[in-house]
């Protein structure tokens, strides 16, 4: 069965400073993984997602998030916080691509001044 | 991507009433799911709504609480009956293209308060 671990439903960071949500996963097969962000009052937004191609995926806004099978995480990183990137973070993960899709609790990214 | 509208964006509801929620895509996509958010919480999936079919529900969800039709490959809709405060949730429409069936799309979400 698949499952999803965020770590840290809260997380603080000085704007400028290095972002690092942490998501660990769990699958009987080589998972499709999505982190989504959520911004107040609004749905949710494909940040990036990773299919098995490259391990390190790029997405919006400056983000990215590394595949490591090893360790089964896919943490996703920003170099520089900045105060619009406070939001709610959703790691996913689905053995049929977009289909049957779980979510983790979320980790809600508060940015400070 | 697809665009997705949910109508009502907010509702305010007695309890013992029904809510319908609309939601309508841009293009015709292969899957429209329906997901709760509870406040503070993630997302859990309701139902897979079916075209032409009746929707396949989840664990703990039933069809005579969560009543969904789907009509066509662009539109379907949820009903919330007989609500109770423990309704109260963001109800949101997700769908995964024709094209592209990797990654599912979201809408806006449906606020909804009961009294």
């Amino acid at each position: 069965a698949q499952s999803v671990t965020q770590l840290g439903s809260h997380v603080s960071v000085s704007e400028g400073a290095l972002v690092l949500l942490r998501c660990n996963y769990s699958s009987s097969v080589p998972p499709y993984l999505f982190w989504y962000v959520q911004y107040p009052n609004q749905g949710l937004q494909l940040l990036l997602k990773y299919t098995s191609a490259a391990t390190l995926v790029k997405g919006i806004n400056g983000f990215e998030a590394e595949f490591k099978k090893s360790e089964t995480s896919f943490h996703l990183t920003k170099p520089s916080a900045h105060m619009s990137d406070a939001a709610e973070y959703f790691c996913a993960v689905s053995e049929e691509g977009g289909f049957k899709t779980i979510f983790g609790a979320g980790t809600r990214l508060f940015v400070k001044a | 991507s697809a665009v997705i509208s949910q109508k009502p964006s907010r509702d305010i509801c007695q309890r013992g009433t029904s809510l319908t929620i609309q939601c309508q895509v841009d293009s015709q996509v292969t899957m429209m799911f329906w997901y709760r958010q509870q406040p503070g919480q993630s997302l859990t999936l309701i139902a897979t709504a079916n075209q032409g079919s009746e929707a396949t529900y989840e664990s703990g969800f039933v069809i005579d609480k969560f009543p969904i039709s789907r009509p066509n490959l662009t539109f379907s809709t949820l009903t919330v009956s007989n609500l109770s405060p423990e309704d109260s949730s963001i109800y949101l429409c997700s769908v995964v293209g024709q094209v592209n069936q990797e990654t599912q799309y979201f809408g806006p979400g449906t606020r909804l308060l009961v009294l």
